[in-house]
Formats: C-alpha cells, structure tokens, sequence
C-alpha cells in the first residue's frame, strides 16, 4: 500500500457544487499538507496542519477549507467549485523537521 | 517575500548529454531538498542538503549548496531517457518554497 494515499484519483464536477478531496498516510508524521500544482507554476501551498489541532493557511488559501480528522486523515473541501480551482492536488506528509515530503499520487481536479 | 526562482524552465538534451539545473533563492536557506517528478507522476524526494557548500552525489547526479545558502544545483552526468521529468528544488526556511521546476526532455 502506498505511503500516502489521495480519493479520488479524478474528479469532474460542476461549477457552484462541494467537492471533499480525501488523503491519509502510514508514515506516522504529524505534519501534512495540501499543493495545488498547475502547469508552469510549480506547487503552491493551501494549507498545512503540524498536528490534529493545528491548522494553518498556506499561500492560496481562499475557495478551501481543510479537516484534519486524525494524525493520518487530512481531508481538502471546495466549498463552491469553479472553473480555475481545475488542476492536481497533492497531499503530502513529511517528519517533525518539514524534510523529505512523502507526496500521494494526486487528483486531477476538473471544474466545468 | 521569500522566493525561489529555478532556471531553466525547459531543457532539451540529447541522450549521453549533461543537464544542470539551477535553483536561487532571495533569502537564506536552511536546507534544500531536491524532487523529482516523472510525466504524469507524483513528486519524489531526491536528497536534501543542509550546510553550507555541501555536495552530495547520487550515482550520475550531483547536488550541490551554495556557500551563502541561497543557491543550488543539480547536475546530471550522460542523461539516459529514464532521467525525463520535471525537477523541482525546495527552500526551506521561515517558510518551505517549491520552484517551479525544469522539465528535462532527453531525445534517444
């Protein structure tokens, strides 16, 4: 089984409608995060979570919102999907020290 | 605010050719770790560096860290078409950064 594990692998969803994007991990590591990849743009953070009771907002935060139900549950939420919300996310978890990020596979997100 | 700028954004490369790329940083790092993420893959760690001038050499690629801490590259030696992908660098400091990567093409 993979380290990190995404739900669903792809997704096609209507403008205006909720979409939860699932990830958890066996690694054991408290830390974990959800990227937006998009082409030429690298990855951007949208948020991140050191613990079950910590929360944060990373860089493109806005139209997101986040669970963290257990140490390895960390669940993504588009309260009212639109069109360029469309691109891969990424989970990933990495140790105490924020080294060597374990990333799932992704989901291809479209929006139409 | 802190940024990390990787060039180039493309490579083209014959097979057996070398590849470097370069990623810079505005402020000073506290590590940087190197991935690679294969066409349709999923990002994958490579290394991490985390002194000053460090090098660190992983079969055919070669890391290195600036003496500042506020560069890096990574080289690769005889490119093999296993070797495609999009390579990205990550500053880690007050806030963990991605490049925007370079993607490697090798022609066989």
């Amino acid at each position: 089984d993979a380290d990190v594990t995404q739900t669903p692998r792809n997704r096609i969803t209507k403008t205006g409608k909720r979409i939860m994007l699932e990830c958890s991990q066996t690694k054991g590591h408290d830390r974990m995060y959800w990227y937006r990849q998009d082409p030429g743009l690298g990855l951007r953070l949208i948020y991140y979570s050191f613990d079950v009771k910590d929360i944060n907002k990373g860089e493109i935060s806005d139209g997101y919102s986040v669970s963290r139900q257990a140490q390895a549950k960390f669940s993504l939420s588009l309260e009212s999907a639109i069109p360029n919300q469309t691109a891969l996310y990424f989970c990933a978890t990495s140790d105490y020290r924020g080294y060597g990020y374990t990333f799932g596979s992704g989901t291809r997100l479209t929006v139409v | 605010g802190q940024q990390v700028m990787q060039i180039p954004q493309y490579q083209h490369v014959q097979e057996g050719e070398d590849f470097t790329t370069y990623c810079n940083s505005s402020t000073t790092l506290s590590n940087i770790q190197w991935y690679k993420q294969r066409p349709g893959g999923h990002p994958v760690f490579l290394i991490q560096l985390v002194k000053s001038g460090e090098v660190k050499k992983q079969k055919r690629l070669t890391f290195q860290f600036g003496e500042a801490k506020k560069n890096s590259s990574l080289h690769i030696t005889a490119t093999q078409t296993t070797d495609v992908g999009t390579y990205f660098c990550v500053g880690g400091g007050f806030k963990t950064i991605f490049g925007a990567g370079t993607r490697l093409f090798v022609k066989a």
